[in-house]
């Protein structure tokens, strides 16, 4: 069975500085994707960035980078100079093999302090 | 350019109703799935469909949901005799198609059973 644990329910971080939300998935699927998503307060999702299994170096997007170590089955995503604009909920999922939905962890509340 | 769009933003009714939800994808993603947000069960993979393919219903808690996609664009989703429990964040999202993994998300229909 697939499964995404995201162990950190609640972060704090200072604005300016670096913040790692921590993910680590379980597969026995050889191909797969994963994701971060967003979720502020008004309740949206949106995506950030994503990283396929095949993918030899890390993902990045603007101030987020993602962290990919296969061999630990860990997707750890990386928030550069956070804002406070990046308070908010975030979730780690995965893309099964089957039809492409999404499994996801419970998320990481973050919120960055002035 | 237009994201997917969910209607009605929010949704109150009564127990044993009817409700239906609508989803509108991006525009020519031939891929749509439904997700249910709840604080008790987190996010939920409901029901996914491709094209003209058969949907994959497999997430569907139970056999008073339902959901039909007309035309490979707009969906409904339908709950039959709503209970308290049926009380969640309905996430539609939309992917392009085949090569492509990334889902994209729309506002959510919040639903209230009272």
């Amino acid at each position: 069975a697939q499964k995404i644990t995201q162990t950190q329910p609640g972060m704090f971080v200072q604005e300016k500085e670096a913040v790692t939300l921590d993910c680590t998935y379980d597969t026995s699927d050889p191909s797969y994707g994963l994701f971060w998503y967003k979720q502020p307060s008004s309740g949206e999702m949106i995506f950030l960035i994503y990283q396929g299994s095949y993918d030899q170096q890390n993902a990045t997007e603007g101030r987020y980078s993602l962290n990919f170590q296969k061999a630990r089955k860990s997707a750890n995503l990386v928030i550069s100079a956070s804002q406070l604009g990046d308070s908010a909920m975030y979730f780690c999922a995965m893309r099964g093999n089957q039809g492409g939905k999404l499994i996801f962890g419970q998320g990481t509340e973050l919120s960055v302090k002035p | 350019g237009a994201g997917v769009s969910q209607s009605p933003s929010n949704k109150v009714t009564e127990k044993g109703k009817d409700v239906e939800l609508r989803c509108d994808p991006i525009s020519g993603h031939t891929a749509l799935y439904w997700y249910r947000q709840s604080l008790g069960q987190g996010l939920e993979f409901l029901i996914y469909f491709q094209g003209n393919s058969a949907p994959d219903k497999s997430g569907l808690p139970s056999d008073r949901f339902s959901a039909e996609r007309t035309g490979g664009s707009v969906s409904t989703l339908t709950i039959q005799r709503t209970q308290q429990e049926d009380s969640a964040v309905y996430l539609c999202a939309s992917r392009q198609g085949a090569g492509t993994d990334t889902q994209y998300f729309g506002p959510g229909t919040r639903l209230t059973v009272l």
